[in-house]
């Protein structure tokens, strides 16, 4: 297994513009998450796949922000009309089958975004 | 909503001391336990879990264990390495109405001086 890989793993942008980020889980992985950090914070839970059907978005996960997971593969994270308070570090993670049975998560190294 | 509380950091230790860093939660249920840790410049690592009470988990030297009546699941390890420097975060895992989400704590940076 190479690992979570994601990209870009820093993008610098200018207030109001759009990012997105990319995630390709572990292979085979079936369930992928999206987490948020802020400087100084744990990571914060948005969202997550199984396969291609994204199953829960957390309420911190505006209207700006959009998760896909079209094949069930690799996964976007877009946030439109960006803010600094959008600045912090974006976590993807991949998982087989459920936490809750004993699977394990593997988070990747993030994407590092701020908006000046 | 579930809940975490880790002792506030940031630590400081000399290489082989003993090392305890607090962890209690508020949870529905009896929830899966996890630490996690950060180095510096990197994603998040497992450390080790434990899931169901009085389980003990153990990696690389650290332990903890699952403590229902205390609702805590510290983590302990005996002799710790300048190596260990790291950011560690306690998190239990939210299965409510079949979500599957760790709920994590604010972290607890911990610097091993030689």
């Amino acid at each position: 297994d190479t690992g979570v890989s994601q990209d870009p793993r820093h993008k610098i942008t200018k207030r109001g513009q759009n990012v997105t980020f990319r995630c390709d889980p572990i292979s085979e992985h079936n369930r992928l998450y999206w987490y948020r950090q802020t400087l100084g914070q744990g990571p914060e839970f948005l969202t997550y796949f199984q396969n291609e059907a994204q199953l829960e978005k957390s309420r911190l996960l505006s209207d700006r922000f959009s998760a896909e997971r079209p094949k069930g593969s690799f996964s976007t994270l877009e946030i439109q009309r960006t803010e600094q308070g959008d600045s912090a570090m974006y976590l993807c993670a991949s998982s087989f089958g459920t936490m809750g049975s004993g699977n394990t998560i593997y988070f990747g190294e993030g994407s590092w975004l701020t908006v000046v | 909503g579930d809940s975490v509380t880790q002792m506030e950091g940031p630590v400081t230790l000399s290489e082989e001391a003993f090392l305890t860093i607090n962890c209690t939660y508020t949870a529905t249920g009896y929830p899966s336990l996890f630490w996690y840790v950060q180095y510096p410049g990197e994603g998040l690592q497992l450390l080790l879990k434990a899931t169901k009470a009085d389980d003990k988990g153990s990696n690389k030297g650290f332990e903890a264990t699952y403590r229902k009546e205390t609702t805590s699941f510290h983590l302990e390890k005996g002799s710790v390495q300048v190596s260990d420097s790291a950011v560690y975060f306690c998190a239990p895992l939210n299965t409510q109405g079949g979500s599957e989400k760790l709920v994590f704590g604010k972290g607890t940076k911990l610097t091993v001086n030689p």
